[in-house]
């Protein structure tokens, strides 16, 4: 990945858990996102934190940005079957410039 | 609420054919991006346009190129298509002038190149 990693690569966890997913990324940015991808399909656009926030929240996520150790965290909780998908952070250094994606990780809920 | 909307859904193409995909931005929105994610990979970046101009580029082959047009709608070209160009070929918007960076993307087009 041309941007860091992203961990863990895959998670299994039982449905009302929660799941914690972390990105890293290599030099300073304006702002990181995160998306969801089920198998194959659409990316959809989860949450957008700019440099200058550390946390914030959008139903049953949150998410915290850690500027000075280059990291975030997507937090989902109580989860949900519906929840099983792919997720990726993906950072944008320019403001509304190309992002630069993290491999993903794999979150399956089981019911 | 629109979304952006990319045509065609699936592709299958012969080693050395063209291809055209093409993307309509949500309304209103200024930018356009075009991404790759071949299979098991993260979407890489390939190009992007504000305003009608080209305004950065990424790992897009010299076999690709891409414009974007007078109503924003953007087409990706691809020429003497490879076997490794299978891959999902996402197109995003964004509404850059309005100071909103979340870029939104489209459904994506599957390209087999058999």
């Amino acid at each position: 990945s041309q941007q860091g990693e992203e961990d863990p690569q895959a998670l299994s966890i039982q449905e009302g858990e929660n799941a914690t997913m972390n990105c890293s990324y290599k030099t300073s940015i304006n702002n990181l996102q995160w998306y969801r991808q089920n198998s194959g399909r659409g990316l959809v656009h989860l949450i957008l934190i700019r440099s200058n926030e550390r946390e914030k929240h959008s139903g049953r996520l949150r998410v915290t940005l850690d500027t000075s150790k280059k990291s975030s965290s997507l937090l989902i909780t109580a989860s949900r079957a519906a929840d099983t998908a792919s997720y990726f952070c993906a950072t944008d250094y320019n403001q509304g410039g190309k992002l630069i994606f993290g491999q993903g990780t794999e979150l399956s809920v089981k019911p | 609420a629109a979304g952006v909307i990319q045509s065609p859904r699936h592709l299958i193409k012969e080693k050395r054919e063209t291809a055209t995909l093409k993307c309509y931005p949500i309304p209103r929105h200024d930018t356009v991006y075009w991404y790759q994610q071949g299979p098991g990979q993260d979407p890489q970046f390939l190009i992007s346009f504000y305003e009608k101009m080209q305004s950065d580029k990424g790992s897009i082959p010299d076999r690709f190129s891409a414009q974007q047009f007078s109503d924003y709608h953007s087409e990706l070209n691809m020429s003497s298509l490879e076997l490794g160009d299978s891959a999902l070929y996402f197109c995003a918007s964004s509404f850059l002038a309005g100071g909103r960076e979340t870029q939104y993307f489209g459904p994506g087009t599957r390209l087999l190149v058999l």
